[in-house]
């Protein structure tokens, strides 16, 4: 069965320094891969997404993830952090059907 | 375009009583969700429907259930809450067709008591 998992519940990191948050899927042939924000009391937001070619995908907020097949990974980073960039981040992978698969979550704190 | 709405944002029962919650997307998207978000569990997918008139079971589905009447809607049931079912609902919708992105609505605070 797929699932994912975010080895991190939450990372404190200090604004301005760099972030990676950890993400490890299982699955057999190569999903399509997501990471989505949750800023508190809102919505899920999609940061960006892997389906196939670069394995370094950009997406919004200067964030980037990186696809590495032989570690069944999809971490996401950012090199300079921002106090607004407190939330919780989501890894989700989509193996086939119509069904996403969401991780427990990172829950990100920035300290001044 | 309102994108992904949900009703109502917040409500209170008491236990063994019901309730829908309603999901509407003005996307023409064709897949719709039902997800429960708990504190350290991530979101867990309860039901979900491929098309107009399907419905699907999804991870959790046990006490609930859903309807897709309308291409728009997509209906989340609660026939007899339970404290176990106190959560926040995200709603989501997909177009399909290699345009894999959710969008998730606003979300839904259910607190049973």
């Amino acid at each position: 069965a797929q699932s994912v998992t975010q080895p991190d519940i939450h990372i404190t990191v200090s604004e301005g320094a760099s972030l990676e948050l950890r993400c490890n899927y299982s699955y057999g042939a190569t999903p399509y891969l997501f990471w989505y924000v949750q800023s508190p009391g809102q919505s899920l937001q999609l940061l960006l997404k892997y389906f196939s070619g670069d394995t370094l995908v950009q997406g919004i907020k200067g964030f980037e993830a990186e696809f590495k097949r032989s570690q069944s990974s999809f971490n996401l980073r950012k090199p300079s952090v921002h106090w607004s960039d407190a939330a919780e981040y989501f890894c989700a992978v989509k193996a086939g059907g119509f069904k996403t698969i969401f991780g427990a979550g990172t829950r990100l704190f920035v300290k001044a | 375009n309102a994108g992904v709405t949900q009703t109502p944002k917040f409500r209170v029962l008491k236990t063994g009583q019901s309730m829908t919650l309603l999901c509407a997307q003005d996307m023409n998207h064709e897949y719709m969700y039902w997800y429960r978000q708990d504190p350290g569990m991530g979101l867990r997918l309860i039901h979900y429907s491929v098309g107009e008139g399907t419905t699907a079971k999804g991870e959790v589905p046990d006490g609930y259930n859903v309807s897709r009447l309308k291409k728009q809607n997509f209906l989340l049931g609660l026939e007899s809450a339970a404290p176990s079912q106190t959560s926040v609902y995200f709603c989501a919708s997909m177009t399909g067709g290699g345009q894999e992105t959710q969008y998730f609505g606003p979300g839904t605070r259910l607190l049973v008591l």
